[in-house]
């Protein structure tokens, strides 16, 4: 079974600065998706990067971006010039890469992010 | 694109009552969605598989005759907490995989989730 660990519960940020959220998981498979979500106070999830296992190059998105480390499972999310919007829960989140429906995704316990000004 | 929305968006309901919850995708076909439980500052814990036309299939510990689950259209699945409880109160979510894109981008597409009271 799949396991993903996100070991800070909480964490804090001036506004503008960078912050790097953690994330390692484990799995024996091969081919994999993981997922950074974001939940803020409306509670709805929001993809916020993808990186697929077999993809050397770490995904980026705007101002956020990953450092993807396949040999050690490890999976960090580094937001740039942080802003008061991107406080939030953040779930890192794996998924299988099986051509079938019904793929699950499997989320860590989330890390809280405030921006502070 | 890629809307999926829920109802209702909150429900308070009396003990030994059952309260049913609709997950629609808007804008596409999804003959497979998800419902989670959310507690206050937790993770999501996936409830069970819905998948259009065929039975849902719950994880372990989920009780399936409390929570039932029907997938009637590949738009709509509706969970069903039967003769609820205060221990029932929670946040509900659902997501849905869209059939045309899942298979390239394996994203699942969430609802804004339903809170629900058990008094």
């Amino acid at each position: 079974a799949q396991t993903v660990t996100q070991s800070q519960p909480e964490m804090s940020v001036q506004e503008a600065e960078t912050v790097t959220l953690s994330c390692t998981y484990d799995t024996s498979e091969n081919n994999y998706y993981l997922f950074w979500y974001k939940q803020p106070p409306s509670r709805q999830m929001i993809l916020v990067i993808r990186q697929e296992a077999y993809k050397q190059q770490n995904a980026t998105e705007n101002r956020f971006s990953v450092n993807f480390q396949k040999a050690a499972k490890s999976f960090s999310l580094k937001i740039s010039d942080s802003q008061l919007g991107d406080t939030a829960m953040y779930f890192c989140a794996f998924m299988k890469h099986v051509v079938e429906y019904g793929n699950k995704l499997v989320f860590g316990a989330g890390t809280i992010l405030r921006v502070k000004s | 694109g890629a809307v999926v929305s829920q109802h209702p968006s909150w429900v308070i309901c009396k003990s030994g009552t059952s309260v049913k919850i609709e997950c629609r995708s808007l804008d596409f076909q999804a003959t497979t969605m998800f419902w989670y439980r959310q507690f206050p500052k937790q993770s999501l814990m996936l409830m069970a598989t819905s998948n259009e036309g065929s039975k849902a299939t719950y994880e372990q510990g989920v009780e399936k005759d409390k929570f039932l689950i029907n997938h009637a259209s590949l738009t709509l699945s509706t969970l069903t907490v039967t003769s609820a409880h205060p221990e029932d109160s929670s946040f509900y979510i659902c997501s849905a995989r869209d059939d045309v894109t899942a298979p390239k981008y394996n994203e699942q597409f969430f609802g804004p989730g339903t809170r629900l009271t058990v008094l």
